[in-house]
């Protein structure tokens, strides 16, 4: 039921900069903030960015995340092997009556 | 520091109703303006919310899962739970209970459970 589609993978080496897309519609990314949230393996999901580009307490600042139009971005600077997990985007979505939709999903590969 | 807790069977029949508590230990779940989450995710897939329940009874639930869906609170034991009805294989996920990180936000969840697995099989 994913409305905002996020490439499936992503790779990168130690220290490189990755950039993970978010696509979306005017009814979610178009008119609402952005999040975006980390998964390790068997773990809950982390929040990373909130509102579009602020980062919770405790998250590097290598982690930023921008939105234009309907779309979002989060960038992954100065990547270390402990980045390497799946990313998910998530926005509120106008239609039906309204509700929180998540991307598809993007996994990170440290090379 | 606020924690929350998954609790319910780990096997459901399908045609029955799948429920599970969450608990919220650290903190009141009526002490303040927040909404209270339920998100799933099928194994090797994507996150899908469920629906989310404000400490004073109003819901919002995701349309897809609307008319099998009951979230409720319970604030006398600092629980609130889900009830999913009519399972199926396709229900087969982790569940997820979670809290937004500003009060009467819906999204953003920056307090999670660990998650219960779920399987739907007879």
């Amino acid at each position: 039921q994913s409305v905002l589609t996020q490439p499936p993978s992503a790779s990168g080496t130690p220290g490189q900069r990755v950039t993970i897309s978010c696509s979306g519609s005017s009814s979610n990314i178009g008119s609402n903030t952005v999040n975006w949230y980390q998964q390790l393996p068997g773990t809950a999901p982390k929040l990373l960015i909130y509102s579009n580009n602020q980062r919770p307490s405790g998250v590097p600042d290598r982690f930023s995340g921008s939105k234009s139009g309907t779309s979002a971005s989060l960038a992954i600077s100065g990547l270390q092997s402990e980045d390497e997990a799946d990313y998910y985007c998530a926005a509120w979505d106008d239609s039906l009556n309204g509700l929180l939709v998540f991307g598809t999903g993007t996994k990170v590969t440290v090379l | 520091q606020l924690q929350l807790q998954e609790s319910g069977p780990g096997l459901v029949k399908p045609s029955e109703t799948l429920s599970l508590t969450c608990t919220v230990s650290g903190g009141s779940i009526s002490s303040s303006s927040y909404y209270w989450g339920w998100i799933r995710q099928p194994p090797g897939k994507g996150l899908e919310w469920i629906g989310s329940i404000y400490y004073s009874g109003s819901t919002y639930y995701n349309p897809s899962l609307k008319s099998r869906v009951t979230i409720s609170v319970d604030t006398s034991k600092n629980q609130f739970s889900l009830k999913l009805s009519s399972v199926t294989a396709a229900d087969t996920a982790v569940y997820y209970c979670a809290r937004p990180r500003q009060q009467l936000a819906i999204d953003a969840f920056d307090i999670w459970g660990q998650g219960t697995m779920v399987t739907v099989s007879s």
